[in-house]
């Protein structure tokens, strides 16, 4: 069974900049999440998708991040513009709906803001 | 978990000894946990998990033990290998809460 897909692996742009992420879940997986991980920190969610719908974007910065889920498949995340702080692995992670407690991480793409 | 900033606590273990990572939480609410390991450049990675009903499970290799009184949940790998070495986070779920809550981690170095 595939795993989580996200692209780019690394990502180096500089502030005011926009960049974007792509994720493709497990196939099947109707629940998908969206984590920052700061260096030396634990992953913190940034926003949950059911298929389509959002779930969770309560710690979302709305005013430079977005995110959508269009036909509930791939998802891609969004920061425009760019901030010094936003320097993190972006991680995304998928699991089933009736199982939504495991939850599948990807390799991340770290995102270098200079 | 407790927040450490950019310093994880560190544990190095002889290479066949048997390794202990601690983790405390903070919401008494908190009715399920997941231990992950997360290695280098790579995602976290489910080890085992355990609901507040329990106060230990075992999985291969693995213990987990949860303290409800202190709050607080531990490790344990028995037999520590080279492929151990990794990051551990401790993740909390409240019951009415639909997100994990992630500790900082513990770096885990296997010394041969």
């Amino acid at each position: 069974e595939a795993g989580v897909a996200q692209s780019p692996r690394y990502k180096i742009i500089e502030k005011r900049q926009s960049v974007a992420f792509w994720c493709n879940p497990i196939s099947g997986h109707a629940t998908l999440y969206w984590y920052q991980q700061i260096l030396g920190q634990g992953p913190k969610l940034l926003i949950q998708f059911q298929n389509n719908g959002v779930v969770d974007d309560s710690q979302l910065p709305k005013d430079r991040f977005s995110a959508e889920r269009l036909k509930g498949v791939d998802s891609t995340l969004k920061i425009q513009p760019a901030k010094l702080e936003d320097s993190a692995v972006y991680l995304c992670a998928s699991s089933l709906l009736r199982n939504q407690e495991t939850q599948y991480f990807g390799p991340g793409t770290r995102l270098l803001v200079l | 978990g407790e927040s450490v900033g950019l310093h994880l606590p560190t544990l190095s273990v002889q290479e066949g000894d048997n390794s202990i990572i601690n983790c405390a939480y903070s919401n008494s609410a908190s009715d399920y946990f997941i231990w992950y390991k997360q290695e280098s450049g790579k995602g976290p990675q489910f080890i085992i998990d355990i609901r507040s009903n329990m106060d230990k499970r075992q999985g291969q290799r693995v213990t987990v033990l949860l303290n409800k009184t202190v709050k607080h949940l531990s490790l344990q790998i028995a037999a520590t290998q080279p492929g151990d070495s990794a990051v551990y986070f401790c993740a909390e779920r409240a019951g009415s809460a639909r997100q994990l809550t992630f500790g900082s981690g513990t770096q885990l170095t296997v010394l041969p």
